[in-house]
């Protein structure tokens, strides 16, 4: 069975820190890793990582996939109040067939003024 | 048009009720999916449609039936439904679901309450 799993389940920091955020997967036929904001709605897509020690970078967002150690991390510098929300990893698998996502618990980040 | 739509946003229904959720997306992708998510979890894929035609379904109960009318268009049928599965059901698209690069964009979800 696939697994992900991501690591803080929950983190709280001040606007302004640097935070990391961790997700591991188990998975048959590894395809690609996405990560997703969750607010009050829908995931919004951030990034998708298909191969390893490529950094992607989109403002203050940064994530990179190690498929060798079968782990990813999403980076947020200067985090600001509105960077608040859940984080969640996804990992797409080979099925045979249509695949969807295996979704990780996500990490709820609360940063405060 | 860059993006999936879901309607209705809200749904309450009964028991009894039969209702269906519509999902729509104009961006030519192939690959459409429903995914359930409760309070507090993460979503979880119910059905997976590649060129209309259903090829994943994760054991969900009878009591949910999707449809694919056409590449545009995913509907999900709710019928004898219990207060369980209240949740957000997600709606996804993507390009095509045989690609390796192929990233998922969700519908804002409709917001399921079952009395």
């Amino acid at each position: 069975e696939d697994k992900v799993v991501q690591s803080p389940l929950s983190l709280v920091v001040h606007e302004g820190d640097t935070v990391t955020l961790n997700c591991s997967y188990e998975v048959t036929n590894f395809r690609s890793l996405l990560w997703y904001k969750q607010e009050k709605k829908a995931p919004t897509f951030l990034f998708m990582l298909t191969s390893s020690g490529i950094e992607k970078k989109s403002g203050r967002l940064s994530s990179i996939l190690d498929k060798k150690e079968l782990f990813s991390i999403l980076n947020i510098t200067a985090t600001q109040t509105g960077d608040s929300a859940i984080y969640l990893c996804a990992v797409r698998a080979a099925g045979g067939g249509a695949d969807g996502l295996t979704f990780g618990k996500g990490t709820h980040l609360i940063i405060q003024p | 048009d860059t993006e999936v739509t879901q309607t209705p946003k809200h749904l309450v229904m009964g028991m009894t009720n039969k209702k269906s959720l519509k999902c729509e997306q104009h961006m030519g992708h192939r690959a459409m999916y429903w995914y359930k998510q409760k309070a507090k979890k993460p979503p979880e894929l119910m059905f997976v449609y590649s060129y209309e035609k259903l090829s994943i379904n994760e054991s969900v109960p009878s009591r949910f039936s999707p449809e694919c009318p056409n590449s545009s268009l995913l509907n999900l049928h709710l019928h004898a439904l219990q207060p369980e599965d209240s949740a957000l059901y997600l709606c996804a698209s993507s390009l095509d679901n045989m690609l390796k690069n192929n990233e998922q964009f969700f519908g804002p979800g409709t917001r399921l309450t079952v009395l």
